[in-house]
């Protein structure tokens, strides 16, 4: 039951490019949506988030689109920096629910 | 000073043990969670616990029961481990139980079943 999902299982970029991270859900009744980070042997942090009503939301280098219709979202890092190699999930929510897509491996090359 | 600690970071055991793993927040965050990444590194839910429900995903087996003796503390008690139990167990909180403002994460605990 992939409610989320990150067809991605990785992606590489070259520094001070732009990194895209997509993701797509299938139910309609998640009503936020989140983006996180994971480091090696560290818990996920919570990066930016977006609710349903919204299409864009932007903080700093991070950027996330939403498009309700097509039931996508995704993550805009620019410009990308090799502190930014990491693990990103997204994650849908809805009243004590919260669905995790299985990751896209960022790696930001110098 | 870690927000959601977890306790051990790393458990190998032998089937048919029962274990626990800790949890604490110190952020005051009113709700709790219990997630497991699994093989595929999919975080599935487990439970969520605030001080008015413990909600629990149906396909969660029996053997796994949370118990919180105080607002800050989720501890996940596990029976009679078995081989497919093995995987990375997150505790994670949140400000309420939407958790519109992000989850915090402890750092997980890898249990190992022998």
């Amino acid at each position: 039951d992939q409610q989320v999902k990150q067809n991605s299982p990785s992606l590489s970029v070259q520094e001070g490019r732009i990194s895209i991270l997509n993701c797509d859900y299938t139910n309609s009744m998640f009503d936020y949506f989140l983006w996180y980070k994971k480091y090696p042997a560290e818990g996920p942090t919570f990066l930016i988030s977006i609710s349903s009503i919204k299409d864009k939301n932007e903080d700093g280098r991070f950027t996330v689109f939403l498009n309700k219709s097509a039931k996508h979202l995704s993550l805009h890092i620019v410009p990308s920096q090799p502190g930014d190699s990491a693990v990103y999930f997204c994650a849908a929510s809805a009243p004590n629910d919260m669905r995790f897509g299985a990751g896209t491996r960022l790696t930001v090359k110098p | 000073d870690t927000a959601v600690s977890q306790t051990p970071k790393y458990l190998v055991t032998q089937m048919g043990n029962d274990k626990s793993i800790k949890c604490e927040q110190n952020l005051g965050h009113d709700t709790m969670y219990w997630y497991k990444q699994d093989s595929k590194k999919f975080l599935k839910i487990m439970f969520s616990y605030n001080n008015k429900e413990l909600i629990i995903n149906e396909t969660v087996p029996n053997r796994f029961s949370p118990k919180s003796p105080d607002k800050a503390h989720l501890n996940l008690h596990i029976n009679s481990l078995e081989l497919g139990d093995s995987a990375v167990y997150f505790c994670a909180s949140s400000q309420d139980d939407r958790a519109n403002y992000g989850y915090t994460f402890g750092s997980g605990t890898r249990l190992t079943v022998v």
